[in-house]
């Protein structure tokens, strides 16, 4: 298993602004995600934190909106950019533990983010 | 594409009842498949998890879940439920390609309501 802490745990923006999610986990992982849960809704992925080269976003979500960093084994950021009222949410990060015939993640306790 | 359904979005119950949420994907290959719970105000949390083998697995709580290959479904039952369980419930499913990352593809979640 793997023990995940976000930071911040929640916050209340202006539109117009931008958020930075810090992601840590307590040991190197492979394989780091990013989620959205909307309100009322279920979780969507919104990209794959790749260590060392860009993320894989999902259909519908984009770099410039979503710009995220991955600069260690531990460690992501995801940056909510140019925020407006839709983006209020609560975002999660996730890590995958795979072996040789499965692969589980692991889920952080979320930023829940409302936006003005 | 692959899809996880989740058949009741709100249930309500009252305590000592029997539970069954229905889950059924739409991928013909091998899958991991999963139920996480998220109680009020909470972060999400592993329920239980099938990878291989037995089909009929058990969680925490009290909880098993039953897969059936043939019916390409993985429904979570509890025999008495407990006011303690008023929670929503996803079932998410990973396909497991060969190569590559593997998705976990989440349900839309049923939201369960026990009553005393």
């Amino acid at each position: 298993s793997a023990v995940i802490s976000q930071k911040p745990s929640r916050d209340i923006c202006q539109r117009g602004t931008s958020l930075t999610i810090q992601c840590q986990v307590d040991s190197q992982v492979t394989m780091m995600f990013w989620y959205r849960q909307q309100p009322g809704q279920s979780l969507t992925l919104i990209a794959t934190a790749n260590q060392g080269s860009e993320a894989t976003y999902e259909s519908g979500f984009v770099i410039d909106k979503f710009p995220i960093s991955r600069p260690n084994l531990t460690f992501s950021t995801l940056t909510v950019s140019n925020m407006s009222p839709e983006d209020s949410s609560i975002y999660l990060c996730s890590v995958a533990v795979r072996g040789k015939s499965y692969n589980e993640q692991f889920f952080g306790p979320g930023t829940r983010l409302t936006v003005l | 594409a692959q899809s996880v359904s989740q058949h009741n979005h709100h249930v309500i119950l009252s305590e000592a009842a029997s539970l069954e949420l229905g889950c059924n994907y739409s991928y013909g290959g091998t899958v991991n498949l999963f139920w996480y719970v998220q109680y009020p105000g909470q972060h999400l949390q592993l329920l239980l998890k099938y990878f291989s083998g037995d089909p009929l697995v058990k969680g925490i709580k009290g909880f098993e879940a039953e897969f059936i290959k043939s019916k390409f479904s993985f429904n979570l039952r509890k025999p008495s439920v407990q006011w303690s369980d008023t929670a929503e419930y996803f079932c998410a499913v990973t396909p497991m390609f060969s190569g590559g990352y593997n998705k976990l593809i989440f349900g839309a979640g049923t939201r369960l309501a026990v009553h005393p």
